[in-house]
Formats: C-alpha cells, structure tokens, sequence
C-alpha cells in the first residue's frame, strides 16, 4: 500500500509567493497532522485535522492554513511565504478510533523560501 | 509548553549497546513513542510505551517510568544500518504529541 504520499518532493518558492503542499493517505485514518522539521528543533506542529470537516491549530500555525475536505486528503496553504518557513515538512496519520493511535509519516517536502 | 529533554548526540562501536535516554514535562501524559529517522527520510514508528515497565521488540527495548518522566530506549547488538536519528515523543494530556530535537546515533565498525 502507499501509505502516505506527499508532493511536490521539494521546491524552492520566491518570498511572498503562495504555495500548497499535498498529503494523501490511502489507510483511512481519521486524524492527520502537518509537522515542520528544523535542525535542533525537532518535529514542531503546525495544524492537525482529527476527522474530516475539522481542523485545529498547532504549536507553530501562524503564516499556514489547512484544510480536510475529505478523509484522505489534508493540504497545506502558504498564503505568502517568507524565509523562516524554510523547513522539511512532514504530514502525518493515525487512526485514532483504538489502539495506541500511533502516527505514521510521510516521505516530506523539503522547502526553500528565497 | 511541553518539555522533552534527549541527548544530541551518541557514538557506539558495532556489536554494542547504545542507551538513549529521554526526560520529559509535559501537561498529561498519554503515552511516549520512539521513531527512528534516517537522514533524509521520515521517521518511522519504533515502539510506543503507556504503562511502567519495559517493551521489548527484537534488538529494540524501550523503558519507561511515569514517576520520574523517563524512558529510554536500548538498541543492541548494534548494526550499521542504526546509525540514524532517534526520536522521543510524548502524548500529552490533549492527545498531542510533542517530540525531543532526536539524538543522533553513529555506529562505527
């Protein structure tokens, strides 16, 4: 199974420019997250979805926005990107209705804001 | 905020054991989890600990203690392939997790 799919792999994104990043996972999972990862910093979160229809924020949220139109899908919108957000960003899924509801990764998007 | 405390970083010889350990503060708890990250690729699920006691998975153990915010993970009989970043994750009280900066592993022959 392909599990969870993140596009694009990388890009690198002129300051003020607006940008989606896609997640797509194939498990069913009821909850999704997006994460930024940054050198001695670790796994930061920035906006989490327990069910489709719902959204919350996270410990970093401001300059990003989401959605969760459908179970599957759980994009992440810069409306106008600028350096700090330079970042490796991981989408996330578990399913939290049993179990340990333990998170399962994407491959992530390697992010460049010039 | 949640506070979650692990070395940057550790070296072993192959064949060995590696410690890594864990403190954390956190508002609740709900559960520590411990991923492995190679450079440049996601982290991927190692082991997961709710209860004292220790977990033990193959060359993977993971410990943890409530009382005292501490866990650790025992990796042994070392291999190169473990060179990697190891994460510390706890799941607070609004079932959010909150991970360590991850120390690095290096095992050398």
């Amino acid at each position: 199974t392909a599990g969870i799919t993140q596009a694009p792999t990388s890009q690198i994104l002129a300051a003020g420019r607006s940008m989606t990043l896609r997640c797509t996972q194939d498990m069913r999972h009821n909850a999704m997250y997006w994460y930024r990862q940054d050198l001695g910093l670790g796994l930061r979160l920035i906006h989490y979805s327990n069910t489709a229809g719902t959204t919350g924020k996270g410990e970093v949220p401001d300059g990003y926005s989401v959605s969760r139109a459908n179970t599957d899908d759980f994009p992440l919108t810069l409306a106008s990107a600028v350096p700090s957000q330079t970042s490796v960003y991981f989408c996330a899924s578990s399913d939290s209705k049993g179990g340990t509801d333990t998170q399962y990764f994407g491959p992530g998007t390697r992010l460049t804001v010039l | 905020g949640q506070n979650i405390d692990q070395p940057t970083e550790m070296t072993a010889t192959e064949g060995a054991i590696v410690q890594i350990n864990c403190t954390y503060q956190t508002s609740g708890f709900n559960g520590l989890f411990w991923y492995q990250q190679h450079a440049g690729e996601a982290p991927t699920f190692l082991s997961y600990n709710v209860l004292d006691g220790l977990e033990e998975k193959g060359r993977f153990s993971s410990f943890l203690s409530r009382s005292k915010g501490y866990s650790y993970l025992l990796l042994k009989e070392l291999q190169m392939k473990d060179s990697a970043s190891y994460l510390c994750a706890v799941r607070d009280g609004d079932y959010k997790l909150s991970f360590g900066a991850g120390t690095t592993v290096t095992v050398r022959a």
